[in-house]
């Protein structure tokens, strides 16, 4: 019930074209659904993040779309860079404590 | 900006030594937290502490592990006697508060490799 469930693990996408990561959870509990992107070699950083009392949060080219009774969330990344080729996470927080816990990742390739 | 920052980057050990990692987490942040990626897989909670203590900890954070704040900057996670299946990269996180939007900032990692 803990587990955040991520797909796709891997993904290549034409520059300029739309990419797509979606998540889902089962705890109820999780009050706080941020998304973190890793470059190799780097820690991960947090990109966006969402409450479920939204069902839509942009910044920029990243938009979250949160279906609260599906349970599920999901990362657009509009007009895909290669500069955005790294790895994303999404993740998950119970409200009330402090573990976060991951997805297991997706591999974003953007190709020229 | 502020960063967190870790040491070593990479550590060698023999099965059955003690490895501490070290960790100078942002200075105004109260927080701190370390995770590790096994390779390839996803990135898993270890530890969080606050106020000098362990404030949670999950079910991989058995009696091998341990953290401390030794002193007003360092932060640092001890195995006790390392195992294969330690073999991972350790990040270090810190926040300035636990709730509500929360940002986890990482270091850049620590890479462990048990022989």
């Amino acid at each position: 019930q803990q587990q955040v469930k991520q797909s796709p693990q891997s993904l290549i996408v034409q520059k300029g074209g739309i990419s797509i990561i979606n998540c889902a959870y089962e705890n109820t509990a999780f009050d706080y659904f941020p998304w973190y992107q890793q470059f190799p070699g780097k820690g991960p950083a947090l990109l966006i993040a969402i409450r479920p009392d939204v069902s839509e949060k942009k910044e920029g080219r990243f938009t979250i779309s949160f279906n609260k009774s599906a349970k599920q969330f999901s990362l657009h990344i509009m007009d895909s860079q290669p500069g955005d080729s790294a790895t994303y996470f999404c993740a998950a927080r119970p409200g009330g404590y402090q573990k976060v816990t991951f997805g297991i990742g997706t591999k974003l390739q953007v190709i020229p | 900006e502020p960063e967190v920052t870790q040491t070593p980057s990479h550590q060698v050990t023999q099965m059955g030594q003690e490895v501490i990692l070290r960790c100078v987490p942002i200075s105004n942040h109260l927080y701190f937290y370390w995770y590790r990626q096994i390779l390839g897989q996803k990135v898993e909670f270890l530890v969080s502490f606050y106020n000098n203590e362990i404030s949670e900890k999950s079910e991989i954070f058995d009696d091998q592990f341990s953290v401390e704040r030794p002193d007003g900057s360092n932060f640092t996670l001890k195995i006790r006697s390392t195992k294969l299946e330690d073999s991972a990269m350790y990040f270090c996180a810190s926040s300035e508060s636990s709730s509500g939007a929360n940002v986890l900032t990482f270091g850049a990692g620590s890479r462990l490799t048990v022989l």
